[in-house]
């Protein structure tokens, strides 16, 4: 695709349930990462993968948060018994190859934990 | 202390005014220096990016990097409204994860 896609865009769950994020990463590129923005801050890193695995997932507040991305390209960011503390933007960005640094990023799904 | 400072502003400006963004950092390992400028509701779109120290200039836009005081700059010469949005400083190791300022909104006064 042309860029980094991410769906939803917005989803609206009640304390306690599970969701799921969906990030698809501009076509070939091999890194990917989880951000999460909360209001008035910066994105904060989450969860690295290089292709398959997860190379870094050091930024995961806690084991209620897991992503996997099974084929190395679509990765999928799984929250459990959400809380509301969990409300933010979440962001997922791809890497443009070795030798740079250089991060996509996409719109972002903003989750709102009721 | 934040492994990266950036005054959140918010910072005004009347349009044509040159504007200058900062951040300062502490970790000696960063060598990758990026400025994402972010519209609301938006995910952040890269504006600018530096390898090391130095300088870089595209258009309105200079980078400034000076690695010995840890201190990053973005200057916006000729600022449009268009410019309006929240600029991120990041910076990174090579091919580790990104490290983000907090954001300076900024808002250019027609």
């Amino acid at each position: 695709g042309a860029g980094v896609s991410q769906t939803p865009s917005n989803k609206v769950t009640e304390k306690g349930k599970y969701v799921e994020l969906r990030c698809d990463p501009i076509s070939g590129h091999t890194a990917l990462y989880w951000y999460r923005q909360s209001l008035g801050q910066g994105p904060e890193f989450l969860i690295y993968f290089q292709g398959t695995g997860a190379a870094d997932d050091s930024g995961l507040p806690n084991d209620r948060f897991f992503a996997v991305r099974p084929e190395g390209s679509v990765s999928t960011l799984k929250i459990q018994r959400t809380e509301r503390g969990d409300s933010a933007v979440y962001l997922c960005a791809s890497l443009a190859g070795q030798g740079t640094n250089i991060q996509y990023f996409g719109a972002g799904t903003r989750l709102s934990v009721l | 202390q934040k492994e990266v400072e950036q005054d959140p502003g918010p910072l005004s400006v009347p349009e044509g005014a040159i504007v200058s963004l900062n951040c300062t950092y502490s970790n000696s390992a960063f060598q990758y220096f990026m400025w994402y400028r972010q519209y609301s509701r938006k995910g952040p779109e890269l504006l600018m990016y530096t390898y090391s120290s130095g300088n870089k200039e595209d258009g309105r836009f200079t980078a400034q990097v000076d690695k010995s005081s840890k201190y990053i700059s973005l200057f916006i010469r000729d600022s449009q409204p268009s410019d309006s949005a929240t600029y991120l400083c990041a910076m990174s190791s090579v091919g580790e994860k990104l490290t983000f300022g907090t954001g300076t909104r900024l808002t250019i006064i027609p």
